[in-house]
């Protein structure tokens, strides 16, 4: 596989459950990003990884915590989400984090919490 | 704060015409800005980066410009086709690690 792959494409939850999202990158980059995408709202960055390590969390609830076990791996684990939380997750990578350095998009795991 | 904002939320064209779309950001100075694509169930693909010491950055039919003076990014495509219907987002850098990004511009070219 090419790209950035991510697992499952569609998911629906229980407020109660805990679940987990996942990301792959095949592309040898070394920073990984979580953005969330509502309708009618712009991409809202979660959380930043640059190799392996967080550099950057926006104020997100910690009942989303992220795990970044390897430079192509990146998860994003759910318990207790509220239903606002349903919303497109995308994942991207870069070749380095900042500086002129694109991204590249995963397909995203569309969130449904009932 | 900063703010980003993508003037139309549908722009519709017809087929061979030019699409220009518009991004306004406020509040800071990015050193670039880079415009992606996106289409329905999928994430957003990368087009084209223009740093703020180019007016004008070209790839095929697309064009993009930077005016920091006026804080504004147009996007335009030429000769467009109906598959270059997609929303497009504008995306300023952020901060050290991040882009903010726009709401995006639905286009749709009508054949």
């Amino acid at each position: 596989e090419t790209g950035v792959t991510q697992t499952p494409r569609h998911l629906v939850m229980g407020m109660t459950n805990k679940k987990s999202l996942k990301c792959e990158q095949h592309l040898g980059h070394n920073a990984m990003y979580w953005y969330k995408q509502s309708a009618k709202k712009p991409l809202e960055l979660m959380f930043v990884y640059s190799l392996e390590e967080r550099v950057e969390n926006n104020s997100v609830p910690s009942r989303f915590s992220p795990e970044c076990p390897n430079s192509s791996h990146l998860f994003l684990h759910l318990h207790t989400l509220q239903p606002e939380d349903s919303a497109l997750y995308l994942c991207a990578s870069s070749q380095e984090v900042g500086d002129y350095n694109e991204q590249f998009f995963g397909p995203g795991t569309r969130l449904t919490v009932l | 704060s900063q703010k980003i904002e993508q003037n139309s939320e549908a722009l519709n064209i017809q087929e061979g015409k030019t699409a220009t779309l518009t991004c306004n950001y406020t509040n800071y100075s990015p050193a670039y800005l880079q415009w992606y694509r996106q289409d329905p169930g999928r994430g957003p693909v990368f087009l084209l980066l223009i740093r703020e010491n180019e007016k004008e950055k070209r790839k095929e039919r697309l064009k993009v410009t930077f005016d920091t003076t006026l804080k504004q990014s147009l996007f335009h495509i030429t000769a467009s086709q109906p598959a270059d219907s997609a929303t497009y987002l504008c995306a300023p850098q952020g901060g050290a690690n991040n882009l903010f990004f726009g709401t995006g511009t639905r286009l749709t070219v009508i054949p």
